[in-house]
C-alpha cells in the first residue's frame, strides 16, 4: 500500500522558533510537494520538487524553504516561525515516468500551531 | 493557464437525499481531471479521475462524475448520501502529459444532515 508519512501530526512552536516539517513517501516517486491548507482558501502550493536537491517555488513560498537530499524525502523548514503561518501543512507526491496522470498521494497533514 | 473553479464553498444536503457538487475548469490545451475527498483532520483521498474513455467516472463510495468538455465541467454525484460522506471535496486538473502541479479548486464542505 502506497504511503506518504509527515513526522508530525501536531504542533505547538513560538514566534521565531525554526521549525521542520518532515515528509517520506515510499512509492519511489520523483515529484513532491507542500501545501498548506487554510478555511476558505483552499489548497496553496508553497514548494515542490522534481528531483533530489531540485526544488521550485509554488504561489506562496515567502518565509518558508525546502529541502531534498534524498529521493524519498522532502522537508519544509520554517526559518522564523509566526503567528500568521499557523496552519494545516500538506505533503504529497506523485509519479512522472511514462504513466504519469499527475495524481498525488497525500499524507495525512500536520497542524501547526505559532503562538 | 489552467483554472478551477468550485460553484459551492458549502452544500447542505439531508441524508439519502441526491447531491451535486459543481465543477467547472479553464483550459486551452486537454486536461485530466480529479475529485479528493477530505475528511476532517486528515489529509486528501482520490475519490475519482477522468484521464480518457467513457465521460462518466464511478469512484469510491458511490460517487460518480461527468466529465462534460463543451461546457468544461466536471460535476461529482451521488444519488443518496450517508453521514459519513460529511466531508470537503477538492476538484483538480493538471494538462495531458505535462509535468507540472495539479491546479486545485477551492473546495466545497458537504455536510449531510440527519
Amino acid at each position: 500500500d502506497v504511503k506518504v508519512t509527515q513526522s508530525s501530526r501536531y504542533l505547538v512552536k513560538r514566534t521565531g522558533e525554526k521549525v521542520f516539517l518532515e515528509c517520506v513517501q515510499d512509492m519511489d516517486h520523483e515529484n513532491m510537494f507542500w501545501y498548506r491548507q487554510d478555511p476558505g482558501l483552499g489548497l496553496r502550493l508553497i514548494y515542490f520538487s522534481y528531483d533530489v536537491k531540485m526544488k521550485e517555488k509554488g504561489d506562496i513560498p515567502e518565509g518558508y524553504s525546502v529541502s531534498r537530499e534524498k529521493k524519498e524525502r522532502f522537508s519544509l523548514i520554517l526559518e522564523s516561525a509566526s503567528t500568521n503561518q499557523t496552519s494545516m501543512y500538506l505533503c504529497a507526491s506523485s509519479l512522472i515516468r511514462e504513466t504519469n496522470t499527475g495524481e498525488l498521494f497525500f499524507g495525512e497533514g500536520s497542524r501547526l500551531t505559532v503562538l | 493557464a489552467q483554472s478551477v473553479t468550485q460553484l459551492d464553498s458549502q452544500v447542505p444536503v439531508f441524508e439519502e437525499a441526491p447531491v451535486e457538487l459543481r465543477c467547472n475548469y479553464s483550459s486551452s490545451v486537454s486536461v485530466y481531471l480529479f475529485w479528493y475527498v477530505q475528511y476532517p483532520n486528515q489529509g486528501l483521498q482520490l475519490l475519482l479521475k477522468y484521464l480518457s474513455g467513457s465521460t462518466l467516472v464511478k469512484g469510491i463510495n458511490g460517487f460518480e462524475a461527468e466529465f462534460n468538455k463543451s461546457q468544461t465541467s466536471f460535476h461529482l454525484r451521488k444519488p443518496s448520501v450517508h453521514i459519513s460522506d460529511t466531508a470537503e471535496y477538492f476538484c483538480a486538473v493538471i494538462p495531458v502529459g505535462e509535468n507540472t502541479p495539479l491546479v486545485f479548486g477551492k473546495g466545497t464542505r458537504l455536510s449531510v444532515i440527519a
